[in-house]
């Protein structure tokens, strides 16, 4: 079965340090793979996304993820952090092929909280 | 700029009324999704439609829950009756083929 784990419950970083957040995927096929962020109060917002191809992906606000089929990880990296990351960070994994039906599975979230 | 949009932003109400919260997709895309998130429960997947037909709608307390698409343009998730279990803010999202979801700003709500 799909699943996604996120081992930090909670990162704390001071602003301008570089960033890692992890993720694990569980899937048999190729997967689709994403990071969305969600602000305080709002809804999850897309930063990148692997489909195919280079595994290494750019994403918006200056993040990065790489995927790394060997280890099962697309772990996402910023390299200084800006008091505005403070958010909550998903990683989900989505089905390919025929039996796409577009739905992700979600991990249970990731918190960054930067220190001044 | 296309976005989801969902009504009401915020709704209170009390223990055993109907609740109805409204989801425009995008226009175009073909799957809408319903999730439900908490604190303790984190994203919860509650439904999902596929050219307004529902595929799979195991995630969503069948006694009090339904969801449905009237049309194209707009997806609707009902509690009936409501209970203060059920506060938390739900999201729709929509996407078209590729996994890629977009989310509305949520529903928060609160059962009193």
């Amino acid at each position: 079965a799909q699943s996604v784990t996120q081992p930090d419950i909670h990162i704390t970083v001071s602003e301008g340090a570089s960033l890692e957040l992890r993720c694990n995927y569980s899937y048999g096929a190729t997967p689709y793979l994403f990071w969305y962020v969600q602000s305080p109060g709002q809804g999850l917002q897309l930063l990148l996304k692997y489909f195919s191809g280079d595994t290494l992906v750019q994403g918006i606000k200056g993040f990065e993820a790489e995927f790394k089929r060997s280890q099962s990880s697309f772990n996402l990296r910023k390299p200084s952090v800006h008091w505005s990351d403070a958010a909550e960070y998903f990683c989900a994994v989505g089905a390919w092929g025929s039996g796409n039906t577009g739905k992700l599975i979600f991990g249970q979230g990731t918190t960054l909280q930067v220190k001044p | 700029d296309a976005r989801v949009t969902q009504t009401p932003r915020h709704k209170v109400t009390e223990m055993g009324q109907e609740v109805t919260m409204r989801c425009q997709p995008i226009l175009g895309h073909n799957t809408v999704f319903w999730y439900r998130q908490t604190m303790m429960q984190g994203l919860e997947l509650l439904a999902y439609f596929r050219n307004r037909a529902p595929l799979d709608d195991s995630g969503m307390p069948k006694d009090r829950f339904s969801a449905e698409m009237p049309d194209a343009t707009l997806a609707t998730l009902k509690i009936q009756p409501s209970e203060p279990r059920d506060s938390a803010v739900y999201f729709c999202a929509s996407g078209l083929g590729s996994n890629e979801q977009f989310f509305g700003p949520g529903t928060r709500l609160t059962v009193l």
